[in-house]
């Protein structure tokens, strides 16, 4: 299974809202699909598994939803450590990612 | 708390093998699959394979079969990659990450902080 996420790279203000889309090639088997979070020079973090299930530690401004091929992940309230590279995974067919989507605060 | 924690980074010459290790702790390292997933330098995320680490179980993406071998000693819960006949585009940060205790269709955490493997002549 291909992810494409998009838009590329999003330039945001703190305070608004982030909007990441992740679409796959085929339905993505049950909800087994995951969104990581990554900083420069630092491994991803596990943001939510399971479409929309906030991993521990994760504040609720970090939501996802979506079924079948598309799925998005939603950052409300953004603050400037939101500054990232983001990454969907599906996990229901052996193991993809998608290509990234950089998150820049302005 | 769980943790997983990667060898240093290596530089090695086209042809060379190269074996990264992944300690476990905080967790019964037998009760959990373990990843591995690389990433080349400005680029997006690969997985590579897994192993069981109760009973040694493995399977390997399809891009890595035949030049990858995943192992693991339970004795000092840790896993290892090794990844042989390197070329320079295996220049990647190499990450191992925890799966799911009983099941496959599950997502990795936590991650360990990879590992820096530099193939130049």
């Amino acid at each position: 299974i291909v992810l494409t996420q998009s838009p590329g790279t999003l330039s945001l203000s703190p305070g608004e809202r982030a909007t990441l889309s992740c679409r796959a090639s085929q339905s993505v088997i049950s909800t087994y699909l995951a969104w990581y979070q990554q900083k420069p020079g630092q491994a991803p973090r596990l943001l939510i598994y399971d479409v929309s299930r906030r991993a521990t530690g994760i504040p609720d401004r970090f939501s996802g939803s979506g079924s079948g091929t598309d799925f998005t992940l939603t950052i409300s309230r953004l603050e400037p450590e939101d500054s990232a590279v983001y990454y969907c995974q599906q996990y229901g067919t052996l193991y993809t990612f998608g290509q990234g989507t950089k998150l820049e605060i302005k | 708390q769980v943790q997983l924690v990667q060898s240093g980074a290596e530089v090695k010459k086209p042809g060379a093998s190269v074996k990264v290790s992944c300690k476990a702790s905080g967790y019964m390292f037998t009760g959990y699959y373990l990843f591995w997933v690389r990433q080349a330098p400005g680029q997006g995320l690969e997985w590579m394979g897994w192993i069981n680490p109760d009973g040694g179980g493995t399977n390997y993406a399809q891009t890595f079969q035949g030049r990858v071998s995943m192992t693991r000693d339970t004795s000092i819960s840790t896993a290892y990659m090794e990844l042989r006949s390197l070329k320079s585009d295996d220049t990647a940060v190499y990450y191992c990450a925890r799966g799911g205790a009983r099941n496959l269709d599950h997502w990795f955490d936590p991650w360990g902080q990879g590992t820096l493997v530099t193939v130049s002549s």
